[in-house]
C-alpha cells in the first residue's frame, strides 16, 4: 500500500501479557517514529528510528518497552508484561528523512484487561 | 509540563465562517511549528507548517500565523466546510521530536 501500515489495528490483552505491534512504513522511508495516545491527549513521542538504528529512544516510558527495526523497514514495538496504564493508541509515522513531514498510520488500539 | 498547548477541547463555527485555532507554546528552542488534522479512527494527517523564521504561511483555505514574542501560533480556515470537521493537533518540532498538544475538536456547523 501507498501508506504507513499498522497491524493489528486491535489488540485486547490481559495484565501481565506480551504484545508486539507493527508498523510497515511508507516503501523509501528512512526515518520511523513511534508515538502514543492516550484519551484526550495528543501523540506523545515514545522512540525514533533512522534507518536501523534508535537515534533518540527517550520517550520510551520504561524497560519494559523496546521497539526494533531490523532491516530498516518493519518495525515491531514490543511490550512486556502489560499494564491497564498501557491501554492506549500506538501510532506510528514515518518520513523520508529526520527533519521532513511526518505520515502517520492509522494506529493500534491497545487495550489491557 | 506541557510545552505545548491548546486551551480549547472544542470549538464550533457556522459553514462559510472563518476558523480560528489557536495554540501557545513554552520552549523558544523550537524551530518548526506544524498542524495536524485527524479523523476518527485514522492517523493524524499533516495540513500545514511554519518555520519560526515567518510569521505567517498560507496554503489555500488554510493560514497559520506565527507570533514568537507572544510564543503563540493560530490556524485560520476560511471559510470553513463540513468536511473540516475534525480535532486538529498543533505541535512543535526540534531536532528529531515532535511536540503534540492535546488537539481541538472543530465542530462546522451547518
Amino acid at each position: 500500500g501507498a501508506g504507513v501500515s499498522q497491524t493489528p489495528s486491535n489488540k485486547v490483552t490481559e495484565k501481565g501479557k506480551y504484545v508486539e505491534l507493527r508498523c510497515d512504513p511508507i516503501s523509501g522511508h528512512t526515518a520511523l517514529y513511534w508515538y502514543r495516545q492516550s484519551l484526550g491527549q495528543g501523540p506523545e513521542f515514545l522512540i525514533y528510528f533512522q534507518g536501523t538504528g534508535a537515534a533518540d529512544d527517550s520517550g520510551l516510558p520504561n524497560d519494559r518497552f523496546f521497539a526494533v527495526r531490523p532491516e530498516g523497514s518493519v518495525s515491531t514495538l514490543k511490550i512486556q508484561r502489560t499494564e491497564r496504564g498501557d491501554s492506549a493508541v500506538y501510532l506510528c509515522a514515518s518520513s523520508p528523512g529526520g527533519l521532513d513531514i511526518q505520515y502517520f498510520g492509522a494506529g493500534t488500539r491497545l487495550s489491557v484487561l | 509540563d506541557q510545552q505545548v498547548k491548546q486551551n480549547s477541547p472544542s470549538l464550533s463555527v457556522q459553514e462559510g465562517r472563518i476558523s480560528i485555532l489557536n495554540c501557545d507554546y513554552t520552549n523558544s528552542m523550537f524551530d518548526y511549528f506544524l498542524w495536524y488534522k485527524k479523523y476518527p479512527a485514522e492517523g493524524p494527517t499533516f495540513l500545514i507548517s511554519i518555520s519560526s523564521i515567518k510569521d505567517k504561511n498560507e496554503d489555500g483555505r488554510f493560514t497559520v500565523f506565527l507570533n514568537k514574542s507572544a510564543k503563540h501560533l493560530s490556524l485560520h480556515i476560511v471559510p470553513s466546510q463540513p468536511g473540516d470537521s475534525a480535532v486538529y493537533f498543533c505541535a512543535a518540532k526540534r531536532d528529531d521530536k515532535i511536540i503534540f498538544g492535546k488537539g481541538t475538536r472543530l465542530h462546522i456547523l451547518p
